[in-house]
């Protein structure tokens, strides 16, 4: 257990759907992130939330919206996704310059 | 070329044994960062380095700046090591590059 919850642990969606992945912690921390791990591909960055503010857009894109009500809790909302977003995402926090705690993250399925 | 390589790409060992992971990156960081990723893919955090040396357990990361070369030594090894293990660096221009990992499987 890292003190970092993502919800859900899995989820299958079609291409015409909405549907949003949470992330919450409480260990105090000031930035929060969201990866994307392909099958057979390094984890990359999407977006990067510091006390709030995004400082961090990988060219995501903007079928993947990133919210941050407060340091606490971190979303990404999904909508019109293709199957090749399918993958395992992944939610972190830190404080800014320290070591990153990683969620248990979401296995999301787009058929 | 990868501005993060790892080696081996796949890893074998026996119970008991000495494993090294080695990384290698390319570009000016301020830190690096050892994680193990279990299958279901819950990810932890092993060590973040900027120089030195640290050790947890039986796990001992080793980092040379000048070299631009990192080591994750586990002594010991046991099948629960069995993960992947993954390179991470922040490099100077504040972004963050993962390598492509490692597969590790200790056999009993």
């Amino acid at each position: 257990e890292t003190g970092v919850t993502q919800t859900p642990r899995h989820l299958v969606m079609g291409m015409t759907n909405k549907k949003s992945l949470k992330c919450e912690q409480h260990l105090g921390h000031n930035a929060m992130y969201w990866y994307k791990q392909s099958a057979k591909k390094p984890l990359e960055l999407m977006f990067v939330y510091n006390f709030k503010e995004q400082t961090e857009n990988n060219s995501v894109p903007s079928r993947f919206s990133p919210e941050c009500p407060n340091s606490s809790h971190l979303f990404l909302h999904l909508h019109t996704l293709q199957p090749e977003d399918s993958a395992l995402y992944l939610c972190a926090s830190s404080p800014w310059t320290g070591e990153a705690f990683f969620g248990q993250g979401t296995r999301l399925t787009v058929v | 070329k990868n501005e993060v390589e790892q080696s081996p790409q796949n890893l074998t060992a026996q119970e008991g044994e000495f494993i090294t992971i080695n990384c290698s990156y390319s570009v000016g960081i301020s830190a690096l960062h050892w994680l193990q990723q279990h299958p279901g893919g819950g990810i932890v955090s092993l060590f973040m380095l900027s120089s030195g040396k640290k050790k947890h357990g039986r796990l001992i990361a080793t980092i040379n700046i000048q070299e631009k070369h990192s080591s994750l030594h586990i002594t010991a090894s046991h099948p629960r090591d069995s993960a992947v293990y993954i390179c991470a660096v922040r490099s100077s221009y504040d972004k963050v590059i993962f390598g492509p990992g490692t597969s590790l499987s200790v056999i009993p």
